[in-house]
């Protein structure tokens, strides 16, 4: 699967938008793009995932390059619920293939 | 969303036993599961793939005699670690995918557990 890049860390203000970014430059066709979010001491939860238009849900946007080499994923109003660590994942579409989790992003959110 | 449940939350054991933990997908049945496990201020390490009727695969370095997985059905799995040390204390996360399409955008989305907390004293 390909690699991606985040930044270490982020924060926002509680009721902004929280805009997190990821690399995924050697992203391949059958690949999709996953965002996941961990609060401390959890599972992680999913959030959303994309092949290569935009898709919105009831939690976040994700807004996936033209190229499909970045993307960008978007909590429209950030609370103090929404500070954990965010992964952006690339999994290959084949039933049942696995996910490889980066260290993802850490986003605080603040009052 | 699909609902993945984990038995027991928490478990304090003594060097030298085993635990067993399950892993139970409630709303939708998976021939596949996964087992992780995560180490303090780490990122979520895939130890191991349990296949339904069929032996588990392992990731590289991880020992298939200490831990053990049984898919028994399709909404169970089992990971026991036996001969347990205190470096096997960690937080043990299972998922399990939903059926191809069911979750919506054209593939399987991989749902998660809500972890394990293992001591080993």
């Amino acid at each position: 699967d390909a690699k991606t890049t985040q930044p270490t860390s982020m924060d926002c203000a509680e009721g902004r938008a929280a805009n997190l970014p990821c690399n995924h430059s050697t992203i391949s066709g059958n690949e999709y793009v996953y965002w996941y979010r961990q609060i401390h001491s959890q599972g992680p939860q999913y959030i959303i995932h994309g092949l290569k238009n935009n898709e919105t849900n009831e939690m976040a946007s994700l807004i996936i390059t033209e190229d499909r080499k970045s993307s960008t994923l978007i909590l429209p109003h950030a609370t103090l619920r929404d500070t954990a660590v965010y992964y952006c994942i690339v999994r290959v579409a084949i039933a049942n293939s696995k996910l490889t989790f980066g260290k993802g992003i850490t986003l605080s959110v603040r009052p | 969303g699909a609902v993945v449940s984990q038995h027991p939350s928490w478990v304090i054991c003594k060097s030298g036993t085993s635990v067993k933990i399950e892993c139970r997908s409630l709303d939708f049945q998976a021939t596949t599961m996964f087992w992780y496990r995560q180490f303090p201020k780490q990122s979520l390490m895939l130890m191991a793939t349990s296949n339904e009727g069929s032996k588990a695969t392992y990731e590289q370095g991880v020992e298939k005699d200490k831990f053990l997985i049984n898919h028994a059905s399709l909404t169970l799995s089992t990971l026991t670690v036996t001969s347990a040390h205190p470096e096997d204390s960690s937080f043990y996360i299972c998922s399990a995918p939903t059926p191809w399409g069911l979750a919506g955008g054209g593939t399987d989305t991989q749902y998660f557990g809500p972890g394990t907390r293992l001591t080993v004293l």
